[in-house]
This record gives C-alpha cells, sequence and structure tokens, in this order.
C-alpha cells in the first residue's frame, strides 16, 4: 500500500512570496489533514477534510492560508504572501474516514521563508 | 498552560536499556492517546494507539495511561540504535466532533549509543 505523497519535499522562498504544497493521501482515504510543525515542537493541525468539505479550519490563517480538495482526493494548501514566521514543516495526513484517529503522515514539505 | 507536555529530552542512552518516556495532559477529556516516532528529516509514524486507561504491548513497546493522573509513557524494551528519533504523543477527546483533532506534544528526542 502507498503511503502519503506530499511534493515539493524542501522549498526555500522571500516573505512576501507565494508557496503551494501538494499532498495525495492514502487511496481509500476520506479524511485529510494538513499539519504545521515548527522546529522543537509538535504538530499542529491546520485544516481537516472529510472528501471534499472542510470539517474544521479553525486554526488555519485564513488571512494567508488557504487549502482545497476539489475531488475529494488530492489536497493543495497554499501560503500567500509568506512570512518569516511560517517557515516551518507542514505534514500532511491521512486517515479511512471520520470515525478512525489513527492517521499516516506523509514525509513532510520543509518550507524556510527568508 | 500547554495541554499536553512533554519533556524534549535529549535522552540519550545505551543500547540494551529500558527508555522510559512520558506525556501529561491537562484535558480531562482526553480519551485516545497515541505514540508517534519521528525520523530526521521525516513525517511521524504511528507506534502505539490506546483506548482510555491500561497497558497495551507490542513487541518491544509498552503504552500505558494512567487516567487518574492524567498521565501517559511508552516504554521501549531493549533500545536500539534504530530507535534513535523523536518520540511524540498525542491525544483526542471522545465524541463524533473531536475524532481526528490530536493534540501532540513537543516530542522527545531518543538518543540510543551502540
Amino acid at each position: 500500500e502507498a503511503g502519503v505523497a506530499q511534493s515539493p519535499r524542501y522549498k526555500i522562498i522571500e516573505k512576501r512570496q507565494s508557496v503551494a504544497f501538494w499532498c495525495n493521501p492514502i487511496s481509500g482515504h476520506a479524511t485529510l489533514y494538513w499539519y504545521q510543525q515548527i522546529l522543537g515542537q509538535g504538530p499542529k493541525l491546520l485544516i481537516q477534510f472529510q472528501n471534499n468539505g472542510v470539517v474544521d479550519d479553525s486554526q488555519l490563517p485564513k488571512d494567508r492560508f488557504s487549502a482545497e480538495r476539489l475531488k475529494g482526493v488530492d489536497s493543495t494548501l497554499k501560503i500567500q504572501p509568506a512570512k518569516l514566521e511560517d517557515s516551518a514543516v507542514y505534514l500532511c495526513a491521512s486517515s479511512l474516514d471520520l470515525t478512525r484517529n489513527e492517521q499516516f503522515f506523509g514525509p513532510g514539505t520543509r518550507l524556510t521563508v527568508l | 498552560q500547554k495541554e499536553v507536555e512533554q519533556d524534549p529530552g535529549p535522552l540519550s542512552v545505551p543500547e540494551g536499556a529500558i527508555v522510559s518516556l512520558n506525556c501529561t495532559y491537562s484535558n480531562s477529556a482526553f480519551q485516545y492517546f497515541m505514540w508517534y516516532r519521528q525520523y530526521s528529516r521525516k513525517g511521524p509514524e504511528l507506534l502505539m494507539y490506546t483506548y482510555s486507561s491500561g497497558n497495551k504491548e507490542d513487541g518491544r513497546f509498552t503504552a500505558q495511561v494512567d487516567k487518574s493522573s492524567k498521565y501517559i509513557s511508552l516504554f521501549i524494551r531493549d533500545s536500539q540504535p534504530s530507535d534513535s528519533a523523536t518520540y511524540l504523543c498525542a491525544m483526542s477527546a471522545e465524541g463524533s466532533s473531536n475524532t481526528g483533532k490530536l493534540i501532540f506534544g513537543q516530542g522527545t528526542t531518543l538518543q540510543v549509543k551502540p
């Protein structure tokens, strides 16, 4: 079974630029999550999708972050414009459905904002 | 006060030692408890998943939950250099609206020396 795929693995941008991250969850997994992991901290949930609908985006900084999962499979997370404090690893995770807590993580995208 | 507290370490032990990793939490509504292992520049990998209080064993790993003390532990027996990683605890409250909303500790870095 293929795992969660993410790209790119690394991205360096300057502040005020925009950036997008892509995630492909495990096949058949209806629920998809985006997390932000700042160096030395645990992952922090940004947004949770069930199929193509948003379940929870209460911790997503909506003035600069956006995410979509239009067809209920792949997802894209965008930051526009980026700030220095957005430097972090962005992790995508998926689970079978909303009844399951077990989440499977991708390798993450390491973002550096200069 | 953070909802989940975890000593960041680093914790350094000799090969073969028994390792004890711990988390404390403040939210009595937490019912689901997980341990993830994260190797450097990789995504978290689910190691153990328990519900409510009690023990769970899987090979060299044992997870314990003491809800009365709001304290969870992960024990690693016969530790190996390949166990060197960051260990993250994660928790979730009961109820359909809370499923998947994991709160992570900041992680404990473990180094097992040959």
